[in-house]
């Protein structure tokens, strides 16, 4: 069975410092993708990244960057220069692969992040 | 372009009553799917549905049943509500026909309160 988990659950940083969220995974298939999503306090969430297990690279995309590392199963997902507006919860998720990225995703319990003035 | 629109935003209902939830696909989407999150938990997903039949189901009970229609929109129904069934229902759709490679795009979902 998949599972996804979020160790950390609240953290709380001040505008400008760079905070990481970590996300562990575990999957028996040898092709799958993972996610990262947020979600501010209007309830939607927000797709930021996804990532097939075949793409090792890490990516950076103007303040976030990924490390995916597939030898420790992690996922994690980094905020450089924290600003007020990052504040809400991020959700790290699975996805089977013979289906691909639009089938059903297994998330995390989720962190929630607050970033102080 | 429209994203995921879901209807209605909040719902009160009373223990043993029953309630349908709607949901229309992003422009372009033929692929539905249904996640429940309860407070301070993360999204569980219920089922998918793709061409009108159901492709894929969580655990969930047969209390929940859904449908999907010819312009791709979906309803989520729940009978004989529980206590339990209090959550944010997200709707997500996306584009199976495109392969893999992309991702769901979540509406803002429906709060439901079972009283």
């Amino acid at each position: 069975a998949q599972k996804v988990t979020q160790a950390q659950t609240e953290i709380s940083v001040v505008e400008k410092e760079d905070v990481t969220l970590d996300c562990v995974y575990e999957t028996r298939d040898t092709t799958y993708y993972l996610f990262w999503y947020k979600q501010p306090p209007s309830g939607e969430l927000v797709f930021l990244i996804r990532r097939n297990s075949f793409d090792e690279q890490n990516e950076i995309s103007g303040r976030y960057s990924w490390n995916f590392q597939k030898s420790t199963s992690s996922f994690n997902f980094t905020i450089t220069a924290s600003q007020v507006v990052d504040s809400a919860v991020y959700f790290c998720a699975l996805s089977e692969d013979y289906t691909g990225a639009n089938s059903k995703l297994t998330f995390g319990k989720g962190i929630t992040l607050s970033v102080r003035p | 372009d429209a994203g995921v629109t879901q209807s209605p935003t909040h719902l009160i209902k009373t223990r043993g009553q029953q309630v349908t939830l709607r949901c229309s696909p992003k422009s372009g989407h033929d692929t539905v799917s249904w996640y429940q999150q309860a407070l301070g938990q993360g999204p569980q997903f219920i089922f998918q549905y793709y061409e009108e039949e159901e492709r894929q189901r969580g655990n969930f009970p047969d209390r929940f049943s859904g449908h999907q229609f010819p312009n791709y929109s979906s309803e989520l129904n729940v009978n004989a509500l529980l206590l339990g069934d209090s959550a944010l229902y997200l709707c997500a759709s996306a584009n199976l026909d495109r392969g893999p490679d992309n991702e769901q795009f979540f509406g803002p979902g429906t709060r439901l309160t079972v009283l």
